[in-house]
């Protein structure tokens, strides 16, 4: 297992702004997973990019994947007050199930 | 599909008694669960990893004896906080490998806060 890094820790943006947050990890990847954490609540999953993939839509979400960089980034478009919440990439490589989770991007979209 | 439901969301409880949280997944079964730890503001710390029928695997420096955990079907996993202390206040997340996913995604329940009083 390996552990993500998001960057930035902290983003503050204005509703209908896009907001752009980082992961970068160590080592190869099978895929990555982006996750979100409402205050108080559990995870959900977002979006699952494989290693040969270099980007990845799913509505509002875009994800791209450099493994050159070994770097993911998730773009969250016309952001809403909605999706005030932490961030978390989960890189998964072979061998093992677990996540090594990172300190997240906490995202507050003002409305 | 690919739920999880953690049980109970919240609890409290005085110092010295045991709390048992359940996690289970709802239309899919898991050989293998996940046990996380969160304090407020921080991020998810992996305690263990629960295999069905075996014992569990608990990461470096999580008390085995303290924190047990059983998976005694392949829908439910159990975690016990024994002689629960006011430290052990926490927020615990359960997650559940999805073996039928392509890649075994894992997915997340909804966390129990614990407050040990």
């Amino acid at each position: 297992s390996q552990q993500g890094e998001e960057d930035p820790q902290a983003l503050s943006i204005q509703e209908g702004e896009n907001a752009t947050m980082n992961c970068s990890y160590k080592t190869s990847i099978n895929n990555l997973q982006w996750y979100r954490q409402n205050s108080g609540r559990g995870l959900v999953h977002l979006i699952l990019i494989r290693s040969n993939e270099r980007e990845k839509h799913s509505g509002r979400l875009r994800v791209t994947l450099d493994t050159s960089k070994k770097s993911s980034s998730l773009l969250i478009t016309a952001s809403r007050a909605a999706d005030t919440a932490s961030y978390f990439c989960a890189p998964h490589t072979s061998g093992t199930y677990k996540y090594i989770f990172g300190t997240g991007t906490r995202l507050k979209v003002l409305a | 599909g690919a739920v999880v439901s953690q049980h109970p969301s919240w609890v409290i409880c005085k110092s010295g008694t045991s709390v048992k949280i359940e996690c289970r997944s709802l239309d899919f079964q898991a050989t293998t669960m996940f046990w996380y730890r969160q304090f407020p503001k921080q991020s998810l710390m992996l305690m263990a990893t629960s295999n069905e029928g075996s014992k569990a695997t608990y990461e470096q420096g999580v008390e085995k004896d303290k924190f047990l955990i059983n998976h005694a079907s392949l829908t439910l996993s159990t975690l016990t906080v024994t002689s629960a202390h006011p430290e052990d206040s926490s927020f615990y997340i359960c997650s559940a490998r999805d073996e039928r996913a392509p890649l075994n995604e894992q997915f997340f329940g909804p966390g129990t806060r614990l407050t040990v009083l």
